[in-house]
């Protein structure tokens, strides 16, 4: 699996949009891009994934980049739920793949 | 909305004992998963199984370890002789299809295992 680099940790005002970053470099043409979010010590919990065309659903938008080397997850308007751990998590395309999770980015929700 | 649940939520046991941990997959889901996470650590895989055998596994994922479907709808995690560095969550998840649709991983809410 592709390796994935995202900032330790982020803080966001509640109502405005949380951006988070990740940087996935080495990843291969037929990888996909997965976010994941885990609220404190709850079972992670799926938000987006994207191949290289921007996504969005009901939680969150995925922007690629067109080179696929980064992307950035987008919460449209941050909640104090959304205080969460995000892991950007690259993989390929199977359905019974395994997730390989990093340490993700700690975003805090300011009041 | 279907969700993956486990029992128990907290287990207690004494080093060298036999525990089993279980989960009731999303019902038409096809893979399992169990993973685990250290107090404070990462979210790590442990083992994947589909079609009544095992997938892949990790290194962590040891003689020590057996999972089985004993049914139509549960899925087991047997340690069989708890170690203290067996003390962590332990997560069971579920996958439909292999198509696009069903890539999502839809995780349970964990069982805390502490050995004592």
């Amino acid at each position: 699996d592709a390796k994935t680099t995202q900032p330790p940790s982020m803080d966001c005002a509640e109502g405005r949009a949380a951006n988070l970053p990740c940087n996935h470099s080495t990843i291969s043409g037929n990888e996909y891009v997965y976010w994941y979010r885990q609220i404190h010590s709850q079972g992670p919990q799926y938000i987006i994934h994207g191949l290289k065309n921007n996504e969005t659903n009901e939680m969150a938008s995925l922007i690629i980049t067109e080179d696929r080397k980064s992307s950035t997850l987008i919460l449209p308007h941050a909640t104090l739920r959304d205080t969460a751990v995000y892991y950007c998590i690259v993989r390929g395309d199977f359905g019974n793949e395994k997730l390989t999770f990093g340490t993700g980015t700690r975003l805090t929700i300011i009041p | 909305e279907p969700e993956v649940t486990q029992t128990p939520s907290h287990q207690v046991t004494q080093m060298g004992q036999e525990v089993i941990l279980r989960c009731v997959p999303i019902s038409n889901h096809l893979y399992f998963y169990w993973y685990r996470q250290i107090l404070g650590q990462k979210v790590e895989f442990l083992v994947s199984f589909y079609n009544n055998e095992i997938s892949e596994k990790s290194e962590i994922f040891d003689d020590q370890f057996s999972v089985e479907r004993p049914d139509g709808s549960n899925f087991t995690l047997k340690i069989r002789s708890t170690k203290l560095e067996d003390s962590a969550m332990y997560f069971c998840a579920s996958s439909g299809a292999g198509s696009l649709l069903y890539n999502e991983q839809f995780f349970g809410p964990g069982t805390r295992l502490t050995v004592l």
